[in-house]
């Protein structure tokens, strides 16, 4: 596709349980970033990927947040016993660029998660 | 973490009306962004700044890089109703950006 895909666009979770959710980056983008954005809020930054190595994961509110993108390609953010403050938009982006090389971001439409 | 400070919070004008509205920080970015985000979507890219200084402009959109690099401005001229959402700056250090919390503009037909 031409942007960046995450899926689902909604996500309802019960308080307790794991939720993941995906993200498809722009073929060929080194760069991946996973942002946390709060209604009101400007996107917070999560963790950070170039291919399949998660270079910065500083952003990661608790060990309950994990993220990875095996293949280089496509990325998972999974988040496990869910509270309801997980409740948020998280977004993707990605990027072309690798080291040394400044590239802006491009964003995908986001996940809406509510945690009842 | 690094803050932003990003005014005005929102904007009501008239359409025809020019805008401007700022990013500060205490920190100094190699690199500045501004993007717009629509209800529902994700932030799109407006302008990159990449060097202290540079002026850039995008139709209507004109954006600067501060001398200092703590700061950026983004200006509109002549507004139109399509103008209408949230304007995010963000500033890079490194691998990490730093948004901030947004202005929200509202264009009067």
């Amino acid at each position: 596709g031409a942007g960046v895909s995450q899926s689902p666009r909604y996500k309802v979770a019960k308080r307790g349980q794991d939720v993941a959710l995906r993200c498809d980056p722009i073929s060929g983008h080194v760069s991946l970033f996973w942002y946390q954005q709060a209604l009101g809020q400007g996107p917070e930054f999560l963790t950070y990927f170039q291919n399949e190595a998660q270079l910065d994961k500083s952003g990661l509110p608790s060990d309950r947040f994990f993220a990875e993108r095996p293949e280089g390609s496509v990325s998972t953010l999974k988040i496990q016993r869910t509270q309801q403050e997980d409740s948020a938009v998280y977004l993707c982006a990605s990027s072309l660029e690798g080291q040394g090389v400044v590239q802006p971001q491009h964003f995908g439409d986001g996940t809406r998660l509510s945690i009842l | 973490g690094q803050q932003l400070n990003q005014s005005p919070q929102s904007m009501f004008i008239q359409e025809g009306e020019d805008v401007s509205m700022n990013c500060t920080s205490s920190s100094i970015f190699n690199t500045w962004l501004w993007y717009k985000q629509d209800p529902g979507e994700g932030p799109v890219l407006l302008i990159a700044l990449y060097k202290a200084g540079e002026l850039t402009s995008n139709g209507r959109l004109t954006a600067q890089f501060g001398i200092t690099r703590k700061d950026s401005f983004l200006n509109i001229s002549a507004s139109i109703p399509s103008d209408v959402g949230i304007y995010f700056c963000a500033g890079r250090s490194f691998n990490k950006f730093y948004f901030g919390s947004g202005t929200k503009l509202n264009v009067k037909p």
